[in-house]
């Protein structure tokens, strides 16, 4: 069966400090991967995907970038924290050959910046 | 592009009674995918129920139930004999039958009342 593994669960970091959040999925092959970050009490805001190694796509210009660097990894980075990048951040797949399963989320990283 | 609007920001329901939520989307695709996902206090994001759009048929899991109107673009999740443990946000999101990513609602938080 498939599984998304994401860590750490949470992490307070400094201002101007450099993060690395990493995302696995076992038990499929070229899954789609995203990114999302979302605020206490809001919605999902979709920050990067990545449908094959080394290809991603960001949605909204910030101070974070990801990477791909095997087909069932991703990462969420940043060389230096801003207090805007708190928040909550999912990692999630998706199947393109079946796309009415819809994703499968990791547990979550609660990232607060002081 | 698609969107997905949740009218209700919050609800809240006694126990063991019925609620439903509402989401209506915008899109000019004929075939496509819907979904609800639940976000309870521990924040993973766990799918409730799905829907295909070419099958006229409701969906059901358990307590939980849709009323897809395709013409009208509705699809409404009704949760019966309400329970503590389905407090939780409740994200609406449309899939594309090609490529897996999915468009999410703002979210409704539902509370459950003893």
């Amino acid at each position: 069966s498939q599984t998304i593994h994401q860590w750490p669960a949470t992490l307070v970091q400094p201002v101007g400090s450099p993060l690395s959040l990493e995302c696995t999925v076992e038990g499929t092959s070229n899954p789609n991967l995203y990114w999302y970050r979302q605020a206490a009490g809001r919605g999902l805001q979709l920050l990067f995907y990545s449908v094959g190694i080394g290809q991603i796509s960001s949605e909204v210009p910030q101070n974070l970038s990801a990477s791909r660097p095997q087909d069932r990894q991703f990462i969420l980075s940043s060389k230096k924290l801003l207090l805007s990048d708190s928040g909550f951040y999912l990692c999630a797949w998706g199947d393109l050959t079946a796309p009415g399963y819809g994703y499968t989320f990791g547990s979550g990283t609660r990232l607060t910046v002081v | 592009a698609q969107t997905v609007t949740q009218s209700q920001p919050e609800m809240s329901v006694q126990e063991a009674e019925t609620v439903t939520l509402s989401c209506t989307y915008d899109t000019s695709e004929n075939n496509y995918y819907l979904f609800w996902y639940k976000q309870p206090p521990s924040r993973q994001m766990i799918l409730v129920i799905r829907q295909e759009a070419y099958k006229q048929q409701n969906a059901t899991e358990n307590r939980f139930s849709v009323n897809f109107q395709k013409a009208a673009k509705s699809f409404s999740l009704k949760i019966s004999d309400s329970q503590l443990g389905d407090t939780a946000m409740y994200f609406c999101a449309f899939g594309e039958t090609s490529g897996s990513r999915l468009t999410f609602g703002e979210g409704t938080q539902l509370t459950v009342n003893p």
